[in-house]
């Protein structure tokens, strides 16, 4: 069974850098043909794809967030890592690790983490 | 970036009625859309993929429908456990994007 979970620390302070890790277990992230996305959740709203990171090592990343956002994965532990710079307020959110479908490929998020609700505040 | 807009915000509904919500896009995203089901708390859960196919496990309750810009979901008979806030989500174009989703609430 794939299990994605989220961990970091809940509190960061502005203006500092957002850091969170997606430890995989049940499959490996080097599975050919598959991305693995990082999406966040405003708090009282909706839904921000942040990025992904491909098999490959290949990423993408939402534009909105592109200068500020590194997505990484480390092989040897099968995990995943989201970095996000110069923290705002606007940044508190639930975030989320998804992988995307075994059968429809890439944006179709089929698995997903718990989130790790992260706080931006002094 | 294309917006997907969900009607309505809000919705009161009781067991077993039908029910329809309906999303939007801003640009032609052909059949590039599925439909997410998240409760209080939990992670969001696909539920249908290109416009209409339902994922393993999802009732036939559940059904999807639309073309380009336009798209329902529609729960035939509502179950207790329908009540959640639903999300579309077109992959037609970079950044993916959501709609700012319908909460279906017990009447």
């Amino acid at each position: 069974q794939v299990q994605l979970q989220e961990s970091g620390p809940g509190l960061v302070k502005p203006s500092q850098t957002l850091s969170l890790t997606c430890s995989v277990s049940g499959t490996s992230i080097n599975s050919i043909g598959h991305y693995w996305s990082w999406i966040r959740q405003l708090p009282g709203k909706g839904l921000e794809w942040i990025g992904y990171i491909y098999y490959r090592g290949n990423t993408y990343y939402n534009p909105s967030l592109k200068s500020r956002c590194t997505i990484s994965k480390d092989t040897s532990d099968n995990t995943l890592s989201l970095t996000l710079t110069s923290v705002t307020a606007a940044d508190t959110a639930v975030y989320y690790c998804a992988r995307d479908s075994e059968q429809w490929g890439p944006g179709y998020f089929e698995l997903w983490g718990q989130g790790a609700l992260v706080t931006v505040s002094s | 970036d294309i917006q997907l807009t969900q009607s309505p915000s809000f919705m009161s509904a009781s067991v077993g009625d039908r029910v329809t919500l309906t999303c939007r896009a801003s640009l032609d995203v052909s059949s590039s859309l599925a439909w997410y089901q998240q409760i209080p708390g939990k992670a969001p859960k696909l539920l249908i993929s290109a416009t209409s196919t339902l994922e393993s496990g999802v009732p036939s309750r559940f059904s999807g429908r639309g073309y380009g810009t336009d798209f329902t979901l529609t729960i035939s008979s509502l179950q207790p456990e329908d009540f959640a806030t639903y999300y579309c989500q077109q992959l037609r174009s970079y950044p993916y994007t959501f709609g700012q989703g319908t909460k279906l609430e017990i009447k």
